[in-house]
């Protein structure tokens, strides 16, 4: 069954720190890999897209990793600022470009 | 603005009222589709459509009709629901169904029913 398991669920961090956020999937075959972000009571914004052949991507203080082999992929934030905070979503495209998403990890950056 | 634009922002409905969602991109898309988001679940994919032709229906209740005129409207018309109804709806949009280049979401409706 294709899942994305996401971790911690749960972060808090204070501002100017930094930050990793972990994705593990199942998802076969895979298409890509993004990362979104969802501010409470918006839709998800797009931060990152990686297909198979890449392993890191940057948008900004965002850098996202990915490792096909071992079916990985990690978000890192620096020097979070308050308006990180959110939920963080990662989503895998499979087969049919069918999307399994992660449950998300809830972000609060704090003074 | 994404390019995908939801109305309502919110809306609270009793149990025997009729109403519905609206969905709107002016991105050039073919596909669009409509997601449940519940607290702590992963989205939901509830219904797609590709060049106004539904695709899937993901044993969605009959109490979610979904409407889809032409490539760039989505509606999604409730009635008679439920209080575990209450979610955030999403409309997202892609090139088509089975290119889902620039995949973008709306800001969603947050639907609540007393």
């Amino acid at each position: 069954k294709n899942q994305v398991e996401q971790s911690p669920q749960s972060l808090i961090i204070l501002e100017g720190k930094n930050c990793t956020l972990q994705c593990n999937y199942t998802v076969s075959p895979f298409s890509n890999l993004r990362w979104y972000k969802q501010d409470t009571g918006r839709g998800p914004v797009s931060l990152t897209i990686m297909t198979f052949s890449e392993n890191t991507k940057s948008n900004g203080r965002y850098t996202a990793t990915l490792d096909a082999d071992t079916k990985q992929s990690s978000l890192h934030i620096t020097a979070s600022q308050l308006s990180d905070s959110a939920s963080y979503i990662c989503v895998v495209t499979g087969g049919g470009n069918k999307l399994t998403f992660g449950t998300g990890t809830q972000l609060k950056v704090e003074l | 603005e994404t390019g995908v634009t939801q109305t309502p922002r919110h809306l609270v409905m009793g149990m025997t009222n009729k109403k519905s969602l609206k969905c709107e991109q002016h991105l050039g898309h073919n596909a669009m589709y409509w997601y449940k988001q519940s607290a702590k679940k992963p989205l939901e994919l509830m219904f797609v459509y590709n060049f106004k032709e539904q695709t899937e229906n993901n044993s969605v209740p009959s109490r979610f009709s979904p409407e889809c005129p032409n490539s760039s409207h989505l509606f999604l018309h409730l009635h008679t629901l439920q209080p575990e109804d209450s979610a955030l709806y999403l409309c997202a949009s892609s090139q088509d169904r089975d290119r889902g280049y620039g995949y973008t979401f709306g800001s969603g409706t947050r639907l609540t029913v007393v």
